[in-house]
């Protein structure tokens, strides 16, 4: 398995800009999540999602931010409009049953100037 | 509310050395599962060890060793005879089986640095 692919792996934008990152998960794999990550915050979850619906959503910062997973192979993070200080590395993560280990993506490291 | 907490944010020895790694973990929670990651300079998260609270065995991976105790809510990871390509940022975490589903709190870090 190519394990958890996210893309694109450097965004750059400007302020205002709609940006839209990608993950594709582990095949088989029942949860996947959004984890944001930045020096003064470290590592925090954004949403997850079981069975393509999502279960919490209490790390999204605002309403700028939405995701979804139209099916088992997909999801997306749309922030719209993106400000600096969305700057951050955002990784997906999947895994497959409750509480057992979750395998990362190589991240999408985003820059909005 | 569930915490990890890694003291230290840095540490640096030279190769070849030992290095601990301290982890506190705060839960409400009796079941519950506490993970440790490496973050290597090219920054994606690589899963090392998965430990569930009712094995409090030590674990045993080639250098990697992981001591969890209960008694002190600690699940301290030790490197033994460091190397260069062991320098990287750990985390350590902690999933709650009950209250908080599936996610993952993570530590702050500790960034490792392994000097030739």
């Amino acid at each position: 398995d190519a394990g958890v692919i996210q893309s694109p792996r450097h965004e750059v934008t400007e302020m205002g800009q709609e940006v839209t990152l990608r993950c594709k998960p582990i095949s088989g794999h029942d949860y996947l999540f959004w984890y944001r990550q930045t020096m003064m915050r470290g590592l925090e979850l954004l949403i997850y999602f079981n069975n393509n619906v999502p279960i919490d959503d209490s790390g999204m910062p605002e309403d700028r931010f939405s995701a979804k997973m139209p099916n088992a192979s997909f999801s997306t993070l749309k922030i719209q409009p993106s400000e600096p200080r969305d700057s951050a590395v955002y990784f997906c993560a999947s895994n497959q049953g409750h509480n057992t280990e979750a395998f990362f993506g190589q991240g999408t490291r985003l820059t909005v100037v | 509310a569930q915490k990890v907490t890694q003291a230290q944010t840095e540490i640096s020895v030279v190769e070849k050395e030992d290095v601990t790694l301290d982890c506190v973990y705060e839960t409400r929670d009796t079941t519950y599962y506490l993970f440790w990651y490496k973050q290597p300079p090219s920054g994606e998260l690589v899963f090392l060890i998965r430990r569930n609270s009712f094995d409090e065995q030590n674990e045993i991976s080639g250098r990697y060793s992981w001591n969890f105790q209960k008694s002190t809510s600690s699940f301290n990871f030790t490197i033994t005879a460091s190397q260069v390509v062991d320098s990287a940022v750990y985390f350590c975490a902690l999933s709650e089986a009950e209250a908080a589903g599936n996610k993952l709190t993570f530590g702050g870090g500790t960034r490792v640095l392994v000097k030739p």
